[in-house]
């Protein structure tokens, strides 16, 4: 099966500061990466559309200028928090779709942000 | 918009026995598909099943089956011979153009 990887699993920062959240695919190319937030015991919120070569598409309500995507290859996309703050502690999901696998979705392991 | 229902919040089910997660969607599309993903302990989502919806036979995948009724837009999943390592968070999703719509979930408890 198709595998995405998402790093780092765990990540505590301060308040104020960025945080680079990376997805990869890693055995097939991914023109399109989605990103997803996760608070507990709720389902996944599409946060954004992550595209290869061009800007990413952001559900209403996500800041964009809060929430920073490149998707500057086919087999990466990054996720930035800037001037993090605690209510952007969150649980962070990333997903991809193998060019033949129509909408099946394969996933990363997920992050997991603390601010403090 | 397509919207995805699951009213069951939460189901616990004795090892070894049979439980049903319940779904229901909206969608004025033809052409899509629905999944069940699994989500434990580790939150690493975990595909359990597929649907296309041009296929009228339900999918099965050894204990996992799938009761897809389109006209009614439900696609319930039972879980036969439950077992600890099915206690998860279940989410019920929606497919189309590339785009997946979630449900709320549903907390399986196993109990031995």
């Amino acid at each position: 099966g198709a595998v995405v990887s998402q790093h780092p699993s765990r990540v505590i920062c301060k308040s104020g500061t960025s945080v680079k959240i990376e997805c990869r695919s890693l055995d097939f190319q991914a023109t399109t990466m989605f990103w997803y937030r996760q608070f507990p015991k709720q389902s996944l919120m599409l946060m954004a559309t992550s595209n290869e070569g061009s800007k990413a598409t952001y559900e209403q309500g996500v800041e964009k200028d809060k929430f920073l995507i490149n998707h500057a290859s086919l087999t990466l996309s990054t996720l930035t928090v800037t001037s993090a703050h605690p209510e952007d502690s969150s649980f962070y999901i990333c997903s991809a779709i193998p060019p033949n696998r129509n909408t099946e979705a394969f996933f990363g392991q997920g992050t997991r942000l603390t601010v403090v | 918009a397509q919207t995805v229902t699951q009213s069951q919040p939460e189901m616990s089910v004795q090892e070894a026995e049979t439980v049903t997660l319940s779904c229901t969607y909206d969608t004025s599309e033809s052409d899509y598909y629905l999944f069940w993903y699994k989500q434990p302990p580790s939150r690493q989502m975990i595909l359990v099943i597929r649907q296309e919806a041009y296929k009228q036979q339900n999918a099965t995948e050894n204990r996992f089956s799938v009761n897809f009724q389109k006209a009614a837009k439900s696609f319930s999943l039972k879980i036969s011979d439950s077992q600890l390592g099915d206690a998860a968070m279940y989410f019920c999703a929606y497919g189309s153009a590339r785009q997946l719509t979630f449900g709320s979930g549903t907390q399986l408890t196993v109990l031995p």
